[in-house]
């Protein structure tokens, strides 16, 4: 099996940083994605970390720790418009075609 | 582009009736995913297919069937819907190798209530 622990919520004044973690328990581990998703939308995929390290998109980054089973999003310049739940996912080797997703993280952001 | 498209977007059931939702998408996509997504639990597998006449259960399989006749249709049905199956259901889709392999590519959801 596996298990996904992030943080349920996080509030953040805009223009400020924001780190979302993700802690993961699973067999096989091959690679951690973050997803976005705002209220009544779809999740949208942001980056993927299949090796140690820092994955930086824009505004967004992502790291990722294997030996530490640890993850992060790093949110900076922070906008209304990223008020939104953030979910990260594992991908697993043997269950190669499955991602197995977190129970999301609400990010607040605030004027 | 369309990209993955579901329908319907609501739908509200009885106890034991039967529905189908499908899920279509045109970016000639190999694997094809539905998601159920409940408040506090994240999203979590229920079916997945890696082919055209292919499928697999996932995470919470019981009580849905689900089919891959065409590349880019995935169908799924309850065929007796219960109250638990109340929850918003997300098709995805993905290429299922590089470049875009760690890609899903979701839908706009399907929320269904079963009363």
């Amino acid at each position: 099996g596996q298990s996904l622990e992030q943080p349920s919520e996080v509030t953040a004044v805009e223009g400020a940083i924001v780190q979302i973690n993700c802690t993961y328990q699973t067999s096989g581990f091959y690679g951690l994605s973050w997803y976005q998703q705002h209220d009544g939308g779809a999740p949208t995929f942001l980056s993927y970390n299949a090796l140690d390290g820092l994955e930086e998109t824009g505004r967004f980054s992502s790291f990722l720790s294997r030996s530490d089973s640890y993850g992060y999003l790093l949110l900076q310049e922070l906008q209304m418009k990223d008020s939104a739940s953030y979910f990260c996912a594992v991908r697993r080797g043997g269950d190669f075609n499955k991602f197995y997703f977190g129970s999301g993280t609400k990010l607040n952001v605030k004027p | 582009n369309a990209g993955v498209t579901q329908t319907p977007k609501f739908r509200v059931l009885k106890t034991g009736q039967s529905m189908t939702l499908l899920c279509a998408q045109d970016m000639n996509h190999e694997y094809m995913y539905w998601y159920r997504q409940d408040p506090g639990m994240g999203l979590r597998l229920i079916h997945y297919s890696v082919g055209e006449g292919t499928t697999a259960k996932g995470e919470v399989p019981d009580g849905y069937n689900v089919s891959r006749l065409k590349k880019q249709n995935f169908l799924l049905g309850l065929e007796s819907a219960a109250p638990s199956q109340t929850s918003v259901y997300f098709c995805a889709s993905g290429q299922g190798a590089p470049p875009g392999a760690n890609v899903l590519t979701f839908g706009a959801g399907s929320r269904l209530t079963v009363l």
